[in-house]
């Protein structure tokens, strides 16, 4: 089952604006996590947001997570071209073993 | 460097073969899992282990199986291969407990095509 869901679908944005994208999910959390993929490729891990905490950062990247609306988003700061990828949300239930991961939201940066 | 391996790329394989993906971790990781990811449907969990010898169902097992011998080797079988099971298989492991507090480790994914 699907519990996080990301905002857009697809976005695209001229390189050197900001990006923005959203995930909202349905349970309780010990944490969430955003992963990045590159076409054809396997997933990397970016940046984890504790369900105590409100918001982290990572170089250009800026996680908020709101639990008591149930959401999260992730900030790409001064888009470059590499940045063009799809990127997913993931949580970490309370009580669960394994991750859920959203649709993805797919991002491309036009120089 | 840390990291996952999946043992192939890219494999095409018969309708009814038995097909075996090998996806090895060098961290000493004790979780290890196998998705499958369609478009428009994500990522999906089929199989996870949460330690040696053991495994548990994810979403959608129905069609195959696992084996976890030995702590760094999780391996997923398509027991008769079919044509809907064409697809990015991704293998990912993560350190037990605390791990929780860092990401999953992915392999680069096998593209299985089944004809």
């Amino acid at each position: 089952s699907q519990q996080g869901e990301e905002d857009p679908q697809a976005l695209s944005i001229q390189e050197g604006e900001n990006a923005t994208m959203n995930c909202s999910y349905k349970t309780s959390i010990n944490n969430l996590q955003w992963y990045r993929q590159n076409s054809g490729r396997g997933l990397v891990h970016l940046i984890l947001i504790r369900s105590n905490e409100r918001e982290k950062h990572s170089g250009r990247l800026r996680v908020t997570l709101d639990t008591s609306k149930k959401s999260s988003s992730l900030l790409i700061t001064a888009s470059r071209a590499a940045d063009t990828a799809s990127y997913f949300c993931a949580t970490d239930a309370l009580g669960a073993q394994k991750l859920v991961f959203g649709q993805g939201t797919r991002l491309t940066i036009n120089p | 460097d840390v990291k996952v391996t999946q043992s192939s790329r890219y494999l095409v394989k018969r309708t009814g073969e038995k097909v075996f993906l090998e996806c090895v971790q060098d961290m000493d990781h004790e979780n290890m899992f196998w998705y499958r990811q369609d478009p428009g449907l994500g990522l999906r969990l089929i199989y996870f282990s949460y330690d040696v010898k053991m495994k548990e169902k994810g979403d959608i097992p129905e069609g195959y199986s696992v084996s976890r011998e030995k702590k760094e080797r999780f391996s997923l079988i398509l027991e008769s291969a079919s044509t809907n099971q064409t697809s990015m298989y991704l293998c990912a492991s993560r350190m037990a407990g605390t791990g929780r507090n860092y990401g999953y480790t992915f392999g680069s994914g096998t593209r299985l095509t089944v004809v």
